[in-house]
């Protein structure tokens, strides 16, 4: 599987700002997702971050709030813009290695909003 | 819509098996899921299973699948405090790559 590497593991903002999250991967993967958790919940998934190209987003969530990067096939950022204590969250990024399944996850980011 | 229920709380003693029971309702899965989350840390796959098999055994870890019932189970035996964490289900939607989760079961390991 690969190794994946999320900065920064954790974060403590003031509300309005904007964070960007970075998730590397030490191999090209296919597909790259982004997933929040709410404090005590489960997981919820973003967006799908395309290479190349604008990410799809699910239902609920946009780009402006949530703008995504993929510039090649081992890095993708997510920005949390605006941020306010309702963004309080682990945000995850997950790879699909070639198109096989499963997904693996990186350690999260811990992001809370004063 | 996609859906998957879990239990949310499980406590067992040190030595005796664990049982976590999770049901999904999207029969067009390919894959079903279990994920592992400690305090603090992210998820961990713990294992898998394609949606034509019935079962999988993988050292401690069996999985059980009906798929007239949607009903997916995950067998931890001799459990021991160490795996004292949360259990995700989860199932693949639509082979989109986008995944459902469980809310989680948080095991709980007595000594």
């Amino acid at each position: 599987s690969a190794v994946i590497s999320q900065k920064p593991s954790r974060d403590i903002c003031q509300r309005g700002t904007s964070l960007t999250i970075q998730c590397q991967v030490d191999s090209q993967v296919t597909m790259m997702f982004w997933y929040r958790q709410q404090p005590g919940q489960s997981l919820t998934l973003i967006a799908t971050a395309n290479q190349g190209s604008e990410a799809t987003y699910e239902s609920g969530f946009v780009i402006d709030k949530f703008p995504i990067s993929r510039p090649n096939l081992t890095f993708s950022t997510l920005t949390v813009s605006n941020m306010s204590p309702e963004d309080s969250s682990i945000y995850l990024c997950s790879v699909e290695l070639d198109g096989r399944q499963p997904q693996h996850f990186g350690d999260g980011t811990r992001l809370s909003i004063l | 819509g996609e859906d998957v229920e879990q239990s949310l709380f499980l406590s067992v003693r040190e030595g005796d098996s664990s049982v976590i029971n999770c049901t999904y309702t999207d029969s067009s899965s390919t894959y079903l899921y279990w994920y592992k989350q400690e305090p603090g840390a992210g998820l961990q796959l713990l294992t898998y299973i394609f949606s034509n098999m019935d079962m999988k055994q993988d050292q401690r870890l069996t999985v059980l699948l009906n798929k007239k019932d949607k009903h997916l189970s995950l067998r931890i035996a001799d459990t021991q405090t160490g795996d004292s964490a949360i259990y995700f289900c989860a199932e693949n939607s639509g082979n989109t790559g986008k995944l459902i989760f469980g809310q989680g079961t948080t095991l709980q390991v007595k000594p």
